[in-house]
């Protein structure tokens, strides 16, 4: 069974500018969680979509937005890129149920200049 | 608000040896407590789960003891090896809605293996 994708893996872009990333889950699972990983914060949680509906969100602006898709694929867009927003963009998915454990992608490398 | 302390941050180890990763949390309500091994350039990689009804779960060389009163869990790796050089994070979530969606995860352990 293929794994999470996501792309594309790394993205350079500038201060203003907004971007968005894609993320793909494993067969069958419809749950998809995306976090930020940054040396001096660690892995933070941004959101998690299940049915194309947002079920829960992390402590983010609002320039952090995410969306899912009938085929349970997610997007997830930020707009007037800061320098800050340099970091990778982790996509996990996860079956609905008993065991729920998320699986991580490889993620996307952002750099904001 | 940090919810989950992670100790140490780096670890250094003598192949053969046992690395030891300490995790503390601070909500009751955490029902799930995952590890997870990240290589640079990777995703993170799910290790081994717990659960706080049970104190102790093995997989190969991994374990995990959990300690429900003193709100603490821990990571030990047997024979460690070069291979198992990574850093190691700890995580924990509350179950919700039929999903364990929001992981709040621990700063990290840079672990090395000395061959």
């Amino acid at each position: 069974k293929a794994g999470v994708t996501q792309t594309p893996r790394y993205l350079i872009k500038t201060r203003g500018q907004q971007v968005t990333l894609s993320c793909s889950p494993i067969s069958g699972h419809r749950s998809v969680s995306w976090y930020q990983q940054t040396p001096g914060q660690g892995l933070q949680f941004l959101f998690e979509y299940f049915s194309e509906t947002q079920r829960n969100k992390g402590n983010f602006p609002g320039r952090f937005s995410g969306r899912q898709f009938s085929n349970s694929r997610s997007e997830m867009n930020v707009s007037t890129l800061e320098l800050g927003d340099s970091a990778l963009y982790l996509c996990a998915s996860s079956l609905v149920g008993t065991t729920s454990e998320q699986f991580f992608g490889p993620g996307t490398r952002l750099t904001v200049l | 608000q940090q919810q989950v302390k992670q100790s140490p941050q780096s670890l250094i180890v003598q192949k053969g040896g046992i690395s030891i990763i300490n995790c503390a949390y601070e909500n009751t309500a955490f029902d799930y407590f995952p590890w997870y091994q990240q290589f640079p350039g990777k995703g993170p990689a799910l290790l081994i789960a717990i659960r706080p009804d049970v104190s102790e779960k093995k997989e190969g060389r991994f374990t995990i003891s959990f300690n429900k009163s003193a709100k603490q869990f821990s990571l030990h790796i047997m024979d460690s090896q070069p291979g198992d050089s990574a850093t190691y994070f700890c995580a924990a979530s509350q179950y919700h809605g039929g999903s364990q969606g929001n992981l709040i995860f621990g700063k990290g352990t840079k672990l090395s293996v000395k061959p």
